[in-house]
């Protein structure tokens, strides 16, 4: 029943050390987000893909990249993590239908999360 | 500046009650809103969407009212269970030229505790 999962829960990662964490959705949504929520704070939104077309937040970090191989699977890269960098990663997915007159947007499905942990 | 405001402090309440959370938000012009739960480790789970131009949407024990004029959104558990325990999440998407931004912008929510 999993519908969007993510992998690993828990990552340990020393400081500089690159590190990807993954994101796949058997939901055949088009849109996948990737969050970065500190403790007791509001998911904070770092990019997302609109099928194939990638969308950066202004104020993401360069240190941070994605990858979306095919509509199944989305990838989180830190290239050289720092301790600000410890966090929960959410990944999100939608399905999104336009027409003519409107743009809809559809709820968002949270995975459960990846703990990162900087060393 | 734009804001998205909630209640830092815990809701405390007593079960069988109703639990009301409060969202407001400042220089946003939202085309829906929608709130979510969050337990302690686990990603946000959807609970209600409620668009500009509704003033009130109910799910079995949930009710969401919006008062685009306030810019306030009331998030109602009724009859609530120590299982209500969690954080609830207030977050946007900003309207745009056609219609709605797939984007949310989230609030930093509330954690509701209810004694048995």
């Amino acid at each position: 029943d999993a519908m969007v999962i993510q992998n690993p829960r828990y990552q340990v990662t020393q400081f500089g050390k690159p590190v990807t964490l993954s994101c796949s959705q058997t939901l055949n949504h088009n849109v996948m987000y990737w969050y970065q929520q500190k403790s007791s704070q509001a998911p904070k939104l770092l990019f997302h893909y609109y099928d194939k077309d990638f969308n950066n937040e202004a104020d993401t970090p360069d240190n941070f990249q994605s990858r979306r191989p095919n509509t199944s699977f989305c990838f989180l890269d830190i290239r050289s993590p720092g301790l600000g960098d410890a966090a929960m990663y959410l990944c999100a997915t939608s399905r999104e239908v336009t027409s003519i007159l409107a743009f809809r947007t559809d709820t968002q499905y949270f995975g459960p999360g990846t703990r990162l942990t900087v060393l | 500046s734009q804001k998205i405001e909630q209640n830092s402090e815990a809701l405390n309440i007593q079960e069988g009650k109703t639990a009301t959370l409060t969202c407001n938000y400042t220089n946003y012009s939202p085309a829906y809103l929608q709130w979510y739960r969050q337990d302690p480790g686990r990603g946000p789970v959807f609970l209600l969407l409620i668009r500009e131009n509704e003033k009130e949407k109910r799910k079995e024990r949930l009710k969401v009212t919006f008062d685009t004029t306030l810019k306030q959104s009331l998030f109602h558990i009724t009859a609530s269970q120590p299982a209500d325990s969690a954080t609830y999440l207030c977050a946007l998407a900003e309207r745009n030229y056609g219609g709605a931004t797939n984007k949310l912008i989230f609030g930093t929510g509330t954690l509701l505790a209810v004694q048995p």
